[in-house]
């Protein structure tokens, strides 16, 4: 069975940093593309970043340039977003999620970030 | 890159058919074939229905379906059934990164 696990979730202060992890279960992780999906509250869902088999190819939107890097450890079966100068506005649930051609088949639970003082 | 346009709501009687739609632009819903169409229930991660446009992962009823014309995508449920209601969301691929659509909530009456 398929499972994605978010975990690193929590508060956190204006302009503060947060890692958050992703472990993958029950497939070869080093043969898919994996993503970064948030969801505000309330809200709908944004594509935060894409990172393919071995790490060498990223993408990101625009409003977390800069600021969020996504990363893999393919030994350890688990995806990153490390997420710096976090804002009150990056509030959401983040979920990562794995491919299937070129949608998003597997999510994981999500895990909450809140940025507030 | 901005959002794909969706229905704020729509809705139907059990056993009848809603379509919702999905407006871009030739650089994303136009420009390819890899339309995609995920149910979201509260409190729940999306659930991915409908890929490539129009093919069904395992395990989805057949009462799902996608198509598209020009710039816009369309889901379709036939067969309207209570479990259905929920929000469904749009996303296309364009060149890396996607963007998904503003979100539509179904309404089974």
């Amino acid at each position: 069975e398929v499972q994605l696990v978010e975990s690193g979730g929590g508060l956190v202060q204006p302009g503060g940093s947060l890692r958050l992890s992703c472990a993958a279960s029950g497939f070869t992780f080093s043969s898919y593309w994996m993503s970064w999906v948030r969801q505000a509250p309330g809200k709908g869902l944004e594509w935060l970043a894409n990172i393919n088999q071995d790490g060498s190819e990223k993408y990101d939107v625009v409003s977390v340039k800069g600021r969020f890097t996504i990363s893999r450890d393919n030994a350890q079966n688990s995806l990153y977003l490390q997420m710096n100068s976090l804002r009150a506005e990056d509030t959401a649930v983040y979920f990562c999620a794995r491919f299937l051609s070129f949608a998003l088949i597997y999510w994981g639970q999500g895990t909450l970030v809140t940025v507030s003082s | 890159q901005s959002a794909l346009t969706q229905p704020r709501s729509v809705s139907g009687s059990p056993g009848q058919s809603v379509a919702i739609s999905c407006t871009g632009t030739s650089s994303d819903v136009g420009g390819y074939n890899y339309v995609s169409w995920y149910q979201q229930h509260p409190g729940k991660a999306p659930k991915l229905m409908i890929y490539d446009l129009n093919k069904r992962p395992s395990g989805v009823p057949d009462r799902f379906s996608g198509s598209k014309s020009g710039n816009t995508a369309s889901l379709t449920i036939s067969g309207l059934q209570a479990e259905d209601e929920a929000d469904y969301y749009c996303c296309s691929y364009a060149g890396n990164p996607y963007v998904f659509g503003t979100g539509t909530k179904v309404t089974v009456l």
